[in-house]
């Protein structure tokens, strides 16, 4: 089955302890990108991914990490975690040709106390 | 700077009626989506509109494209409360799959 899975689910962390949130597509997508969801904000873009070893930064990429080591993988790394980074994150990708939707994983729940 | 916005934010209706969500941006695009997210869950395509002038229809949605007024329109024919959820537009301003979306509207039908 074609899909986006990120991990974990839910989280609860303290400020700064580091931590990574994963992202995994089995579609053979060049482009994957992570997206922080809060209310009244709709969407933001934290950072995209045109393919292996090219990322650039989004809207709202302060305090976050990528990497793009392989096409099919695409973590979230918030190296000193901050309560204003408490949010609902989700992952997606496409096939990056410009005319196609976006796939998103099913989010993951952030609490940074 | 980039605005998409959608209007209105919150949106009550009936069962039956009719009602259009609107989706402006500030920037040129060719490109507009839609998505659906229902509570607690993820998004999901609804519509992707690829020049002026489109329009997709899926059982009682319709989406519009009109790229020179920079708008794209989500009407409602007879809402069922299977509709409720929370929609939003997206762009695609530099034509790689590289979308900002709007605030999103939360829909509830009511019986």
């Amino acid at each position: 089955e074609a899909q986006v899975t990120q991990n974990p689910r839910y989280l609860i962390t303290v400020t700064g302890k580091k931590l990574t949130v994963t992202c995994s597509q089995n579609m053979n997508h060049e482009y994957m990108s992570w997206y922080r969801q809060d209310p009244g904000l709709g969407l933001r873009q934290i950072y995209y991914s045109m393919n292996v070893e090219v990322t650039d930064k989004g809207d709202v990429p302060e305090g976050y990490k990528v990497s793009r080591k392989e096409k099919r993988n695409f973590p979230l790394i918030l190296e000193s975690p901050s309560p204003n980074q408490t949010s609902l994150y989700f992952c997606a990708s496409s096939l990056g040709r410009g005319d196609e939707k976006l796939f998103f994983g099913s989010g993951t729940q952030l609490s940074v106390l | 700077e980039l605005k998409v916005e959608q209007n209105p934010l919150f949106l009550s209706m009936q069962e039956g009626k009719n009602y259009t969500i609107y989706c402006n941006y500030s920037t040129t695009s060719d490109r507009l989506y839609w998505y659906r997210q229902d509570p607690g869950k993820s998004l999901e395509s609804l519509f992707v509109l690829l020049s002026n002038g489109a329009v997709k229809q899926e059982g009682r949605l319709m989406a519009s494209l009109d790229t020179k007024a920079r708008l794209s329109t989500l009407h409602i024919t007879a809402a069922v409360h299977d509709l409720s959820a929370t929609y939003f537009c997206a762009v695609d301003p530099y034509n790689n799959n590289d979308m900002r979306f709007g605030a999103g509207t939360r829909l509830t039908v009511k019986p």
